[in-house]
């Protein structure tokens, strides 16, 4: 099945720096990779994704990137702001199906706890 | 994703009781899915629906029991055989099945939180 890796697991910037999450995935027929956020005690919530028909993303502050051939993917955010304190979460699923006829379902990564200093 | 709502938002359960888990949608997904969250990790899949009267397994579903008799409606059931229930739990839904459609997004719900007592 898919295995994907996410790396720092603690991130520490300064207030108007950049910060960059990368991921990982094992399986080479994944196709959409969304990045969550989630804040203390508050449910995940989607802040952008890429599918893999795309290298690169953007969303003001927020920029995925991704590499197919490398079966990397990052999260960029630019100029930091306190509110960005969170824990960011990649994922990444393949189109089809199982051997046992279910969806391929998202596998998540084990969150980068970013914390922006002011 | 305001539309997903789980309850109760804390609940504590004594070792050897099973509780249940309530996860209500309303809009209009076919898909709806239980995470759970352990502190400082990742999300883990329990259980899946695609479709009512419907559901899989996912990666640790082993002392926990689901139902789809309605679309929107998945409730979990923790059970007395989940030796380490404490943790924080999200319902979640997407429109399709991710089968059909490639990269249904997933809308979560507010969590609850368990804790054996």
């Amino acid at each position: 099945g898919e295995n994907v890796e996410q790396h720092p697991s603690t991130l520490s910037v300064q207030e108007g720096d950049s910060a960059v999450i990368k991921c990982t995935y094992s399986d080479s027929a994944s196709n959409y990779f969304p990045w969550y956020k989630q804040e203390l005690g508050k449910r995940p919530q989607l802040i952008i994704d890429i599918r893999s028909n795309v290298g690169e993303k953007k969303d003001q502050r927020i920029a995925v990137t991704l590499n197919k051939t490398a079966k990397h993917f990052s999260l960029h955010i630019t100029e930091t702001q306190p509110e960005d304190s969170a824990v960011y979460f990649c994922a990444a699923r393949a189109r089809g199906f199982l051997s046992s006829g279910s969806a391929r379902q998202l596998t998540f990564g084990s969150g980068t706890q970013l914390t922006v200093l002011p | 994703d305001g539309g997903i709502t789980q309850s109760p938002k804390y609940l504590f359960r004594k070792e050897g009781q099973n509780v249940t888990l309530s996860c209500e949608q309303n809009l209009n997904h076919d898909a709806m899915y239980w995470y759970r969250q352990d502190p400082g990790q990742g999300l883990r899949l329990i259980y899946y629906s695609q479709i009512v009267n419907d559901f899989q397994k996912g990666d640790i579903a082993e002392g926990y029991s689901v139902s789809r008799e309605k679309k929107e409606s998945f409730p979990l059931t923790v059970t007395s055989a989940q030796k380490n229930p404490t943790a924080f739990y999200l319902c979640a839904s997407s429109p399709g099945t991710g089968s059909q459609i490639s990269g249904n997004t997933i809308y979560f719900g507010e969590g609850s939180w368990l804790t054996v007592v």
